[in-house]
């Protein structure tokens, strides 16, 4: 199947760094998502990208949509302690109701 | 707004052993999916569902069975658990294919 690099595996950061990690793909996605999971629960959405090019901003988080739609990132400016947790793309191809496909996942850690 | 509950949130099964896991939305989402979540491997999809009476296998389907037969409900069977089932497990809804998903909290489950 799909699969997605995702990178880094994790980050170590100080409080009020700015953070960067992204996601390629071997294949085209029509669609991009970017997911954050505390611990013990489950992922929620952060950003959702649908057009090749498209720069999408949620507070101090900025995605973007790869215009070969085989890439995205994830940019968080400002860390601050909340931030800590795994930060997860997933992209889905269009072709069918199978789900999306999911990264590895980026573990961030902030040192104070 | 609930939105998707799983339960239960921790359990431990005997080798050999059976068990539903549950999940139930009260979004009216026609798609719904079950995900396993091993250290850092990120998400393989187990099976999902378009719709009431309708579902498929995903990536990893081996082990599992699941059900559709209202729209809020999707459970997973575990028939003669393993120890290669432990894991945690999320059930995710979703309004359409390409749009991000609402996650449930997770069920950790151990096999011993």
């Amino acid at each position: 199947g799909q699969q997605l690099n995702q990178s880094p595996q994790s980050m170590f950061i100080q409080e009020g760094e700015d953070v960067s990690m992204n996601c390629t793909s071997s294949s085209i996605f029509n669609t991009w998502l970017w997911y954050k999971q505390d611990p013990g629960e489950g992922p929620v959405l952060l950003i959702a990208l649908y057009k090749a090019g498209e720069l999408t901003s949620n507070g101090r988080l900025t995605a973007q949509f790869g215009i070969t739609r085989k890439d995205s990132f994830l940019n968080i400016s400002a860390s601050i302690p909340s931030d800590v947790g795994i930060y997860f793309c997933a992209g889905h191809s269009g072709g069918g109701a199978d789900g999306l496909t999911f990264g590895k996942g980026t573990h961030l850690i902030i040192q104070p | 707004n609930a939105g998707v509950t799983q339960t239960p949130k921790f359990r431990i099964l005997k080798i050999g052993q059976s068990m539903t896991l549950q999940c139930t939305q009260d979004m009216n989402h026609n798609y719904m999916y079950w995900y396993r979540q091993d250290p850092g491997m990120g998400l393989k999809l187990i099976y999902y569902s378009v719709g009431a009476g309708i579902t498929d296998k995903g990536e990893v389907p081996n082990g599992y069975n699941v059900s559709r037969s209202t729209t809020e409900d999707f459970p997973l069977r575990l028939e003669l658990a393993a120890p290669s089932q432990t894991s945690v497990y999320f059930c995710a809804s979703a309004r359409d294919t390409s749009y991000g998903y609402t996650f449930g909290s997770g069920t950790r489950l151990t096999v011993v």
